[in-house]
C-alpha cells in the first residue's frame, strides 16, 4: 500500500527567505504525486500535481516541486517565502482511485 | 460559485447521538471521498465512491456509513457517535486521478 512521510511537523522561515518542505513516498507503481495547502481554518487547496515527463513541475503562488525516483522523494520549494504563505502543507500520493495524505508540515513565516 | 459543499460547518453532538454530513458537488465528478482530519495525522480516508452506486471503505471505515444518493451527493452517517470521532471531516470529488481533488470546507465535529 502506498504510503508519504512528511519528516517536518513544524518549519519556520523569514520572510524572502527559501523553503524547502519534504516528502517521501512509498509506492509500487509510478507515483501521481500532489501538494496541497490548508491555511487555518479552509479546506485544502491544489499547488501542483506530478504524473510524468518533467520531473520538475510549477505550481501556483511560486512554488514547485521536484520528483526524484531515486530518492522517492517530492520535495516542495519556493524562493522567497511571503507572510501570507504561513499554512499547513500536505503530500500525498495516489493510488488505486485514492489520495494517501502525509501527516502534513506547518510553515511559519516570521517577519 | 463550482465546488464541494459540505453541511453543517460545525456540530456538537452528544455520545450516543446519530447525524449525518451531507455533501454535494457540482462538477459532474464522478468520485467522492470522504476523509477526517486529526493533529499530526493527516487525512484519513472513510470512505468513497469511485462511481454513483458503488461506495467502498478506506482506511478508517469504523463507526461510519455512507450513502452515494446521486452523482452529485455523498453522505456520512454516524450511527451512534464517540467521543473518538471528535474531528474535522472534509467531503472531495474528483473528476480522474489525473486532476487531483476539489474539497470541500469541512464540518468541525465535536463529540462530547
Amino acid at each position: 500500500a502506498q504510503s508519504v512521510t512528511q519528516p517536518d511537523i513544524h518549519i519556520t522561515v523569514s520572510e524572502g527567505a527559501s523553503l524547502e518542505l519534504r516528502c517521501n513516498y512509498s509506492y509500487g507503481a509510478t507515483p501521481y504525486l500532489f501538494w496541497y495547502v490548508q491555511s487555518p481554518g479552509q479546506g485544502l487547496q491544489l499547488l501542483l500535481k506530478y504524473f510524468s515527463g518533467d520531473t520538475l513541475v510549477q505550481g501556483i503562488k511560486g512554488f514547485e516541486a521536484e520528483f526524484k525516483r531515486s530518492q522517492s522523494s517530492f520535495n516542495l520549494r519556493k524562493p522567497s517565502v511571503h507572510w501570507s504563505d504561513a499554512a499547513e502543507y500536505f503530500c500525498a500520493v495516489e493510488g488505486g482511485n485514492k489520495l494517501v495524505f502525509g501527516a502534513g508540515t506547518i510553515l511559519r513565516v516570521k517577519s | 460559485n463550482a465546488g464541494v459543499t459540505q453541511t453543517p460547518k460545525f456540530q456538537v453532538l452528544k455520545t450516543g447521538q446519530s447525524m449525518t454530513l451531507q455533501c454535494a458537488q457540482d462538477m459532474n465528478h464522478n468520485s467522492m471521498y470522504w476523509y477526517r482530519q486529526d493533529p499530526g495525522m493527516g487525512l484519513r480516508l472513510i470512505y468513497y465512491s469511485a462511481s454513483e452506486g458503488t461506495t467502498d471503505k478506506g482506511e478508517v471505515p469504523n463507526g461510519y456509513n455512507v450513502s452515494r444518493l446521486n452523482k452529485r451527493e455523498f453522505s456520512l452517517r454516524l450511527e451512534s457517535a464517540a467521543p473518538s470521532q471528535t474531528s474535522v471531516y472534509f467531503c472531495a470529488s474528483s473528476e480522474s486521478r489525473l486532476y487531483g481533488y476539489t474539497f470541500g470546507s469541512g464540518t468541525r465535529l465535536t463529540v462530547v
